[in-house]
């Protein structure tokens, strides 16, 4: 169980353009969605917590304007990168948290979304 | 806000040998510390976490220790294979405040055989 799926895998696109990637919990309910950014040999730094039916939380230096996050629904969270310069080229990694048991949670990362733009 | 260290970035070790990676963290309140292993190209992998009400836990060849009253957490893994090759990460959270994750840099481990 705890299975994320992210969609696209892989994605290039023109300078300008905008790309959505949308992440899924298939087998539980995901009140809260994390999104990360991983550039070639660094960690996975935090752009966003999304939460089901409010306004994603962004962290400092992230533009809440170019990275459009939806959490519509319990089991899917998209992030949307509008305007997407050669810059934005980075590994897009989703997580979700699952609630086990009383208080602990533990969070289950997705495939990755390779974004490259042109 | 929480800060993660991570030691060494890069460690090398013959297969069967062990490897061991120490992580400390800044913020006495965080209480939940997961490993991640992640290869190349693909999502990060769950391989073991602790709470801070435990002071070590073990699963096979992976442990992990807490040391709460010096912030820092350590991951071993004993009898290393060459499967176990990956990028290593810790990561801190306080688990009542939402579970945002705080990671470390990272430990590129090589096991030759």
């Amino acid at each position: 169980g705890a299975v994320v799926s992210q969609h696209p895998s892989r994605v290039i696109c023109k300078s300008g353009t905008s790309v959505k990637i949308e992440c899924r919990s298939l087998d539980f309910q995901a009140t809260t969605m994390f999104w990360y950014r991983q550039f070639p040999k660094q960690s996975l730094m935090l752009m966003a917590t999304s939460n089901e039916g409010s306004k994603a939380t962004y962290e400092q230096g992230v533009e809440k304007d170019k990275f459009l996050i939806n959490h519509a629904s319990l089991t899917l969270s998209t992030l949307t990168v509008t305007s997407a310069h050669p810059e934005d080229s980075s590994f897009y990694i989703c997580s979700a948290r699952r609630r086990t048991s009383g208080s602990t949670d533990t969070q289950y990362f997705g495939p990755g979304t390779r974004l490259t733009v042109l | 806000g929480e800060n993660v260290e991570q030691h060494p970035s890069t460690l090398s070790v013959q297969e069967g040998d062990s490897a061991v990676i120490k992580c400390t963290y800044s913020d006495s309140a965080s209480n939940y510390f997961p490993w991640y292993k992640q290869e190349l190209g693909k999502r990060p992998q769950l391989i073991i976490d602790i709470r801070s009400n435990v002071g070590e836990k073990k699963d096979q060849r992976i442990a992990v220790t807490l040391n709460k009253t010096a912030k820092h957490f350590s991951l071993h893994i004993t009898e290393t294979q060459p499967e176990d090759s990956a990028v290593y990460f810790c990561a801190a959270s306080q688990e009542t405040s939402g579970s945002r994750l705080t990671f470390g840099e990272g430990t590129q481990l090589t096991v030759n055989p």
